[in-house]
């Protein structure tokens, strides 16, 4: 089993809607949660972290749900510049452990 | 602020060629560095990490090697490149919890 595991999209949505996705993370010990943002051949951008009682960052709202082991993030309002893939991360005892993305296309 | 810098950021290697990329980072002290590598369509693949200079981890076995000659710069290097050896090559730096990502390398083996 991966230890970080995201549907892979791809999520085509209007501008204007929202769109939420989940990631799945296989380690119950793991610390800390993280969203990254890529861009078609770019690097990784950390995006926002993710706190247990959940967090929002302008049209950004990320959750995280121990019990179940998943951590979501929802888009409210989509730009046409919010498409992208989006890296769910999970660090572990000593290291990092991503996901392959979701991406979001966001059209006109 | 703290930048990461890491090159080149294309290259097109034969078959059996060697391989050097190297990183870089400005702003801070004794960071820990990374290097990674994503194929197409999946996850960040951890190669190699290092908590010090001369200090290296290696996650998987491959024909990579990495090392750490000073604080601040970390080299990606391998003496015969295989076809499986090409994808997308990222460095990147951490003090805390956190990670941040140089430009990346693309690498095509052929």
């Amino acid at each position: 089993r991966k230890e970080v595991e995201q549907d892979p999209g791809p999520f085509n949505v209007p501008e204007g809607a929202t769109v939420a996705f989940n990631c799945t993370y296989s380690n119950s010990a793991s610390q800390s949660f993280f969203w990254y943002r890529q861009d078609c051949r770019k690097e990784p951008k950390l995006l926002m972290s993710v706190y247990s009682s959940g967090n929002e960052d302008g049209r950004f709202t990320a959750q995280l749900n121990r019990a179940s082991q998943y951590i979501s993030l929802l888009i409210r309002d989509s730009k046409l510049s919010d498409s992208a893939t989006y890296l769910c991360v999970v660090r572990g005892d000593y290291k990092l452990s991503f996901g392959a993305g979701t991406t979001v296309t966001v059209r006109a | 602020s703290q930048t990461i810098h890491q090159w080149p950021a294309t290259l097109v290697q034969p078959v059996g060629s060697p391989l050097s990329l190297e990183c870089t980072v400005e702003g801070t002290s004794n960071p820990n560095l990374y290097w990674y590598r994503q194929a197409a369509g999946r996850g960040l693949q951890l190669l190699f990490y290092s908590v010090g200079i001369g200090q290296i981890s290696s996650e998987v076995p491959q024909n990579l090697s990495a090392s750490r000659p000073q604080d601040r710069q970390f080299i990606l290097s391998s003496k015969k490149l295989l076809l499986s050896d090409s994808g997308f090559y990222l460095c990147a730096w951490s003090t805390g919890n956190t990670i941040y990502f140089g430009e990346g390398s693309w690498l095509t083996v052929v």
